[in-house]
């Protein structure tokens, strides 16, 4: 199972919107439901920030936006901010968990 | 509150086998599926595997001749091995929560870092 595919930057500036994709293939993205996406600030644990392709859990901003057609995920911050700086990484179920390659969002 | 906590040994030597737990507060271990992820230096994330409290685990195709989790429900821990590692295993180990109604990660411990030397 390859990991999903990733861009490996994005940039905006404070306020705008960025959206990161998250291709995979009919075997994972394409067919599961169960897309995941995760913020990972340097030296930290990634923290859950979308599940189930569209759920935000409580407490994550909603700003933070998650969509899916066909076999590309996307995640979409709006409004960005400061502290969205950080790394982000999709996952899917597949029969098994396969990470994205990761995405560093930069704010410019 | 949920919180994990990985331990271990931060140095193993190569051929030999990493060994790692992750002790479980706030939450019956009992409940959920448990996972191990790894991120190598300056990389991305690699999932590992998961367990569930009956003993009933899933790993990764590419490491699953050398992985072994298990659980302890008494002491709501469970364990990673890896046997016959290399240079390539060196990584910081996360445990996490799994959430198998939508095969996520809700919680996360902070990471512990292996280093595979002699």
């Amino acid at each position: 199972q390859s990991a999903l595919t990733q861009p490996r930057s994005v940039s905006g500036s404070p306020g705008q919107s960025v959206t990161i994709s998250c291709t995979g293939t009919s075997s994972d993205v394409g067919t599961y439901n169960y897309v995941s996406w995760y913020q990972q600030h340097p030296g930290k644990a990634p923290k859950l920030m979308i599940y189930d392709v569209t759920e935000r859990p409580s407490g994550v901003p909603d700003r933070f936006s998650g969509s899916k057609s066909g076999n590309t995920a996307s995640l979409t911050i709006s409004g960005l901010q400061a502290e969205d700086e950080a790394d982000y990484y999709c996952c899917s179920y597949a029969g098994l968990q396969v990470f994205g390659t990761g995405t560093k969002v930069t704010v410019l | 509150q949920v919180q994990l906590q990985e331990s271990g040994p931060g140095l193993v030597k190569p051929s030999e086998t990493l060994s790692l737990t992750c002790t479980v507060s706030g939450a019956s271990i009992s409940s959920y599926y448990w996972s191990w992820i790894r991120q190598p230096p300056g990389k991305g994330l690699e999932w590992i595997g998961y367990i569930y409290y009956s003993g009933s685990t899933n790993y990764n195709p590419s490491l699953k001749s050398r992985v072994t989790i298990s659980i302890d429900t008494s002491n709501n821990h469970f364990s990673l091995r890896l046997s016959s590692v290399t240079a390539a295993d060196t990584a910081v180990y996360y445990c996490a929560r799994v959430v198998m109604g939508g095969y996520y990660f809700d919680y996360w411990g902070q990471g512990t870092l292996v280093t595979v030397s002699s």
